[in-house]
């Protein structure tokens, strides 16, 4: 089975700009959840959702938002961009069923705010 | 609230050699499940290894292993006959067992860079 996949990889926005990520879980897997990875702040969780409805958020102000599709293909967006939203953002899928506590990342997307 | 806390932010270790990485964890949860991940360079996130709090029999992949302490909420991460490509950041993640919107949301420690000198 193919991995997570994470789009892009590498971005770079301007301050006050928005900016939408994308990510394809492993086939199968109905749950996908979000982080962002900084060096001050850690991981931190974002939001996870299941069957295309959020099932979970963490603690981020509003510009932060998220969808997931019918194929369970999901979307982050960020709006209004700040400098300190620079960060890696990581996704995770996860399966359905008695192994829904395992989560399989993906590559990332490298986000700069300049 | 869930905290996860790993004391070591460095720890190194020669090739061939032992280590153990340390985690301790806060939560009024009885049921939960704790995780090793493994972020090399490239960033990947990978798991290496569970542990189900409701099980008393520690957890094994090959070469490595956890030391699961229920009451002292103490998860620690053994590597034997460490390699070279052992060399990555390790984090300690905990993850509520309830079902519904509980469960999917890990909480990470900051990490432990281990280095694996030849």
């Amino acid at each position: 089975k193919a991995g997570v996949t994470q789009t892009p990889r590498y971005l770079i926005k301007t301050r006050g700009q928005q900016v939408t990520l994308s990510c394809s879980p492993i086939s199968g897997h109905r749950s996908v959840s979000w982080y962002q990875q900084t060096p001050g702040q850690g991981l931190q969780f974002l939001f996870e959702y299941f069957s295309e409805t959020q099932r979970n958020k963490g603690n981020f102000p509003g510009r932060f938002s998220g969808r997931q599709f019918s194929n369970s293909r999901s979307e982050m967006n960020v709006s209004t961009l700040e400098l300190g939203d620079s960060a890696l953002y990581l996704c995770a899928s996860s399966p359905s069923g008695s192994l829904a506590y395992e989560q399989y990342f993906g590559p990332g997307t490298r986000l700069t705010v300049t | 609230a869930q905290t996860v806390t790993q004391s070591q932010p460095e720890m190194s270790v020669q090739e061939a050699e032992t280590v153990t990485l340390s985690c301790t964890y806060d939560t009024s949860e009885s049921d939960y499940y704790l995780f090793w991940y493994k972020q090399p360079p490239s960033r990947q996130m990978i798991l290496v290894i569970r542990q189900e709090a409701y099980k008393q029999q520690n957890a094994t992949e090959n070469r490595f292993s956890v030391n699961f302490q229920k009451a002292a909420k103490s998860f620690s991460l053994k590597i034997s006959d460490s390699q070279l490509g052992d060399a990555a950041m390790y984090f300690c993640a905990y993850m509520k067992s309830a079902g519904g919107s509980t469960l999917g949301r890990l909480y990470f420690g900051r990490g432990t860079q281990l280095t694996v000198w030849p």
